[in-house]
């Protein structure tokens, strides 16, 4: 059974429309990840909520926000995507903040399209 | 971060061991060594992680140098499902604990049939 699921699989969006991608968690873990990764690339990471905590990574785009309304889901929503935004969207989790014994737990991913 | 460098692609046969290398030169202390798979269309998966001493589960072994400079994650039998990109991924799980893995390019493995 799938424990970090996102949806949907694939998101076709224009230039410029808001779209949300969605991810939930079945693991009750606290914290989760927003990932980037785009064609041939390595994933990158956006930004990470530790329970209600927001963090982003400094060169993270001011297009891009998150949203965690509560432990099981999280949101990313882009305000108005560019042609370079088409990307695969990997959202993961962890128990907590990654000492030695914990892992990343991800998602099958959202491959968003703009078109 | 301490950096790892890793060949972009390997390819190996069905049924047959493959050695996957990872180099870490600048590794400290602190630092464990980590391996993530990412099949095709898939999120990555964690496989196994160590620090000084070689480690073993049922993904995969991981045999790391007595510098520590370099490690191997060995898959004793590929089948063609462990066709995937593997990154080997340095993190300092000191202190509080690290808030996200920082992954590089990784290896491209192929397995033949």
């Amino acid at each position: 059974d799938a424990m970090v699921i996102q949806n949907p699989r694939y998101q076709v969006t224009q230039f410029g429309k808001p779209v949300t991608l969605s991810c939930s968690q079945t693991l009750n873990h606290n914290v989760m990840y927003w990932y980037q990764q785009k064609s041939s690339q390595a994933p990158k990471l956006l930004f990470h909520y530790y329970d209600k905590d927001f963090n982003n990574e400094a060169d993270t785009p001011d297009n891009f926000q998150s949203r965690r309304p509560n432990t099981s889901f999280c949101f990313l929503d882009i305000r108005s995507p560019g042609l370079g935004d088409a990307a695969m969207y990997l959202c993961a989790t962890s128990r907590g903040l990654l000492t030695t014994n914990e892992k990343l737990f991800f998602g099958s991913g959202t491959q968003l399209s703009v078109l | 971060d301490a950096k790892t460098t890793q060949p972009n692609s390997m390819e190996s046969n069905e049924e047959e061991p493959v050695h996957l290398p990872c180099n870490h030169s600048t590794i400290s202390g602190t630092d464990y060594i980590h391996w993530y798979r990412q099949l095709p269309s898939q999120g990555p998966e964690y496989v196994i992680h160590g620090l000084t001493s070689n480690v073993n589960n049922r993904m995969a072994s991981l045999a790391i140098a007595e510098d520590r400079k370099s490690s191997t994650l060995i898959l004793h039998r590929a089948t063609l499902r462990d066709a995937a990109v593997y990154y080997c991924i340095l993190r300092d799980d000191s202190g509080g604990g690290a808030d996200g893995l920082t992954f590089g390019k990784g290896t491209h493995l192929i397995i033949q049939p």
